[in-house]
């Protein structure tokens, strides 16, 4: 079955640009059908829905933090990305990847398994 | 952005009891299609979240069917007939009518 994980530091210094990958396994990223989406949790927190894409490259973001969000797919490799610039404290959050479905929007299954990231000097 | 609203933010409930969770969302959940998007997660602990309930009350593959969603327009409830170990982690509801989708703050449901 489809399976995502997270990969990318788990330290990233404030200003800078947080970068974190997600690999799928198990299934094509290019197959249709299915949208790409980072959602994140801040320690202790409730779940923050980042964005999302498709194979095709088309995104839409939270407009929360859209001037700072980029995600990117790589269909060659079966991943898609997330770049979070500018990165403050309130920016440390444990980050999910999951693949979610265009016929029923809001089903987001599977999840990886998520990666802390913090934002520290 | 819909704001989405739970009660209880946590709940002890004996093995065996029912539980229930409220959900309530700032704006109607129903669309032009008539189609309801409300969605429940469980994230017990240490996991990510998982699906549990789409579109009210459909429940997700393998999910038990002690677990039942309701509700319409802008409430919402997800039911546990007979709470067991297994069912303890954080629940959370979620709109997908409008983007961004917006989650509830999390109700924790422990064991007694």
């Amino acid at each position: 079955q489809v399976q995502l994980q997270e990969s990318g530091p788990g330290l990233v210094k404030p200003s800078q640009t947080l970068s974190l990958t997600c690999t799928v396994s198990g299934g094509s990223i290019s197959s249709g059908g299915y949208y790409w989406s980072w959602i994140r949790q801040h320690p202790g927190k409730g779940l923050e829905w980042i964005g999302y894409i498709y194979y095709s490259g088309s995104t839409y973001y939270n407009p929360s933090l859209k001037s700072r969000v980029t995600i990117s797919v790589d269909t060659s490799k079966n991943q898609f990305s997330l770049k979070l610039s500018s990165v403050t404290a309130a920016d440390t959050a444990v980050y999910y990847c999951a693949r979610g479905s265009s016929s029923f929007p809001g089903w987001f299954d599977p999840w990886g398994q998520g990666t802390l990231v913090t934002v520290s000097s | 952005d819909i704001v989405m609203t739970q009660t209880p933010l946590s709940l002890s409930v004996t093995p065996g009891q029912p539980a229930s969770i409220s959900c309530k969302s700032s704006q109607s959940l129903l669309h032009s299609d008539g189609k309801t998007y409300l969605y429940w997660y469980l994230q017990k602990p240490g996991q990510p979240p998982q699906l549990l309930i789409y579109e009210v009350s459909n429940r997700f593959s393998g999910v038990p069917d002690r677990f039942s969603g309701s509700g319409s327009g802008t409430d919402f409830t997800l039911k546990i007939s007979r709470v067991e170990a297994e069912d303890v982690g954080v629940y959370y509801c979620m709109q997908s009518i409008q983007l961004p989708y917006t989650f509830g703050q999390g109700t924790k449901l422990e064991i007694k």
